[in-house]
């Protein structure tokens, strides 16, 4: 079935330095991955998102690279800052399933000042 | 709040109860959805609708979960027969179909079955 992989699981840098969370995914047609940040207690929020005609979008300090060969996407953080500790999932559709959103299991970032 | 909203926010419950839980979407979405979040892992998915019709159901979901969304605006999420197991943060989604845009979500339903 539909599945998406998420690595690391958790992930600690320093403020300032660059954080980097890969994600693959199972079914080939999926065509819209989207990002959600979690804050603890709070709701998941979108952060960014890219489909499939397009291999790379910016938005400020946040980007995401899509590989649709290999079947993974990545989300780059830079000067990561310390409001950006959170839990972050990736997530894609399912084109065999009326485009549900099936999610990862998420990547707990903590950001050190 | 023009967002989705859930409701209760927190439910404790005895083990054996049955629960009902509502969310009321985005007054223009059409598309709506059930997810449930446990402590340290992704959204994973219940259930969801295009207007009232129910498009697919969790094969992990047991027979004691059920979910409505009458008249194609609030859904309901009951579970019957609560379990231990059944704990965790029940999330509302909605979204517009067809336009691959972004699902909001409800700020959630914390369950506890004592």
């Amino acid at each position: 079935g539909e599945n998406v992989e998420q690595h690391p699981s958790t992930l600690s840098v320093q403020e300032g330095d660059s954080a980097v969370i890969k994600c693959t995914y199972s079914d080939s047609a999926s065509n819209y991955f989207p990002w959600y940040k979690q804050e603890l207690g709070k709701r998941p929020q979108l952060i960014i998102d890219i489909r499939s005609n397009v291999g790379e979008k910016k938005d400020q300090r946040i980007a995401v690279t899509l590989n649709k060969t290999a079947k993974h996407f990545s989300l780059h953080i830079t000067e990561t800052q310390p409001e950006d500790s959170a839990v972050y999932f990736c997530a894609a559709n399912s084109k065999t399933s009326y485009d549900k959103v099936i999610f990862g299991p998420g990547t707990s970032l903590s950001v050190i000042p | 709040d023009t967002g989705v909203s859930q409701d209760p926010r927190h439910k404790i419950t005895k083990r054996g109860q049955n629960v009902t839980f509502r969310c009321d979407p985005i007054s223009e979405h059409n598309r709506l959805y059930w997810y449930r979040q446990t402590l340290g892992q992704g959204p994973e998915f219940l259930t969801y609708f295009q207007n009232e019709a129910q498009l697919e159901k969790s094969r992990l979901l047991s027979d004691r979960f059920s979910a409505e969304r009458p008249k194609g605006s609030f859904s309901t999420l009951e579970i019957q027969r609560t379990e231990q197991g059944d704990s965790a943060m029940y999330l509302c989604a909605s979204s517009l179909v067809g336009a691959m845009g972004e699902a909001f979500f409800g700020q959630g339903t914390r369950l506890t079955v004592v």
